[in-house]
């Protein structure tokens, strides 16, 4: 059965500062791997997509690598604003590549301080 | 596009009722996707149609719970005789197979569950 963890659980950082998010699974037999922002009370919005076949993705200040044989994901985020303030999932795809069922890390709660 | 839309977006009910939630897909997203996400917690899978066929049910959906998803547009998700441990976010997701982005799921906004 699939695992996916996520550290730190929380994270605070005054604004500006570059992190790093951490997230780890124990099949590394995925297709995808996903990034969602959880602003608190409300849906998911998707950040990145990585399919198994590449490395990393970058979408404005956001990057995010994949390393399938260590199980283990980051997202890079540069430059932090106190908007980026919620809670980070990571959701990996080990059902076929046919993406019909994500399994979720518990997510890392970031406040960026202004 | 517009986004996928979930009705309503909160909903209290007693113990022992039955609750029945709405979600429209982004147009002409041929999947969609059911999860359940308590406090503090990731979502967690329940179910997911291709169409109008259900193609997967997760050991999480109980015979209380039901989905449907007639004519394979907005899809249906109802809970019979609720518990108190059915209080979660209930989330819903659309995918395009046929999109260039075909393995990216777009969420709604959710609907809070309380039970009483």
């Amino acid at each position: 059965k699939q695992e996916v963890t996520q550290i730190p659980a929380a994270l605070s950082v005054p604004e500006g500062e570059n992190l790093v998010l951490n997230c780890s699974f124990t099949d590394s037999a995925i297709y995808n791997l996903q990034w969602f922002r959880q602003d608190p009370g409300k849906g998911l919005t998707s950040l990145l997509l990585i399919q198994s076949s590449q490395r990393e993705q970058t979408s404005g200040r956001l990057n995010a690598s994949l390393d399938k044989s260590s199980g283990r994901s980051t997202l890079y985020i540069a430059a932090s604003q106190p908007g980026d303030s919620a809670t980070y999932l990571c959701a990996v795809d080990n059902s076929g590549g046919s993406n019909y069922k994500l399994t979720f890390g518990k997510g890392t709660l970031l406040t960026v301080n202004p | 596009d517009t986004g996928v839309s979930q009705d309503p977006r909160h909903k209290i009910t007693k113990r022992g009722q039955n609750v029945t939630f709405r979600c429209d897909p982004i147009s002409e997203h041929n999947r969609l996707y059911w999860y359940r996400q308590t406090l503090g917690q990731g979502p967690e899978f329940l179910t997911y149609f291709q169409n109008e066929a259900q193609l997967e049910k997760s050991r999480l959906l109980s015979d209380r719970f039901s989905a449907e998803r007639p004519k394979g547009s907005f899809s249906t998700l109802e809970i019979q005789r609720t518990e108190q441990g059915d209080s979660a976010m209930y989330l819903c997701a659309s995918s395009s197979i046929t999109s260039g982005r075909a393995y990216e799921q777009y969420f709604g906004p959710g609907t809070r569950l309380t039970v009483t």
